[in-house]
């Protein structure tokens, strides 16, 4: 069946540093990649995403890259802040309209 | 809009009870989405509507577990008979279209069972 894996689990970098999580998919008819981000207590939120159009995108702080011959895709957060700390989530959306998501990625910054 | 309801945030309930989980998708919204959050399995999708009918329950983990929606306004999560390894926290989430379009989750609802 359809699979979103994602590294690393867990991730802590220092304010101001860059902090990188890597996505793989499995379904090559996938062409829509949405990334979460999910505070305590609160429901998953977009962040931002990407089509299989673009290999490309950036908004402010944050980016992500597609390689959809590689079936990767990742994002980056530059100069991080205590304020990103959250647990990230990679999906995909697959050939059976179902939005898949990766395991998940606790980010940590430290001050 | 307020975005999407679940209604309780919070159930607490004896093995053996039946649960209902219930979401208010987005207006607007032809798909719905419910999800199942825990440490262990991250987030799983149950099942998925669309125009308020089910495409794909294969993620319902068994009979217990069912859903229904029957407008396009409300949906419910049953669980009956309740099981303690049912406790976490449920998503409901909501979208425009069927393909690659942003799903916008509710607050959830967090399922203990003693």
């Amino acid at each position: 069946g359809e699979n979103v894996e994602q590294h690393p689990s867990t991730l802590s970098v220092q304010e101001g540093d860059s902090a990188v999580i890597k996505c793989t998919y499995s379904d090559s008819a996938s062409n829509y990649f949405p990334w979460y981000k999910q505070e305590l207590g609160k429901g998953p939120q977009l962040i931002i995403d990407i089509r299989s159009n673009v290999g490309e995108k950036k908004d402010q702080r944050i980016a992500v890259t597609l390689n959809m011959t590689a079936k990767h895709f990742s994002l980056h957060i530059t100069e991080t802040q205590p304020e990103d700390s959250a647990v990230y989530f990679c999906a995909a959306w697959t050939s059976y309209d179902k939005v898949i998501f990766g395991p998940g990625t606790s980010l940590s910054v430290i001050p | 809009d307020a975005g999407v309801i679940q209604s309780p945030r919070h159930e607490v309930t004896e093995m053996g009870q039946e649960v209902t989980l219930r979401c208010k998708p987005i207006s607007g919204h032809n798909s719905l989405f419910w999800y199942r959050q825990t440490m262990m399995r991250g987030l799983e999708l149950l099942i998925y509507f669309n125009n308020n009918v089910p495409i794909d329950d294969s993620g319902m983990p068994e009979d217990r577990f069912s859903a229904k929606m029957p407008n396009a306004s409300f949906s419910t999560l049953k669980i009956q008979p309740s099981e303690p390894r049912d406790s976490a926290v449920y998503f409901c989430a909501s979208s425009e279209g069927t393909t690659n379009t942003e799903a916008f989750f509710g607050q959830g609802t967090r399922l203990t069972v003693v």
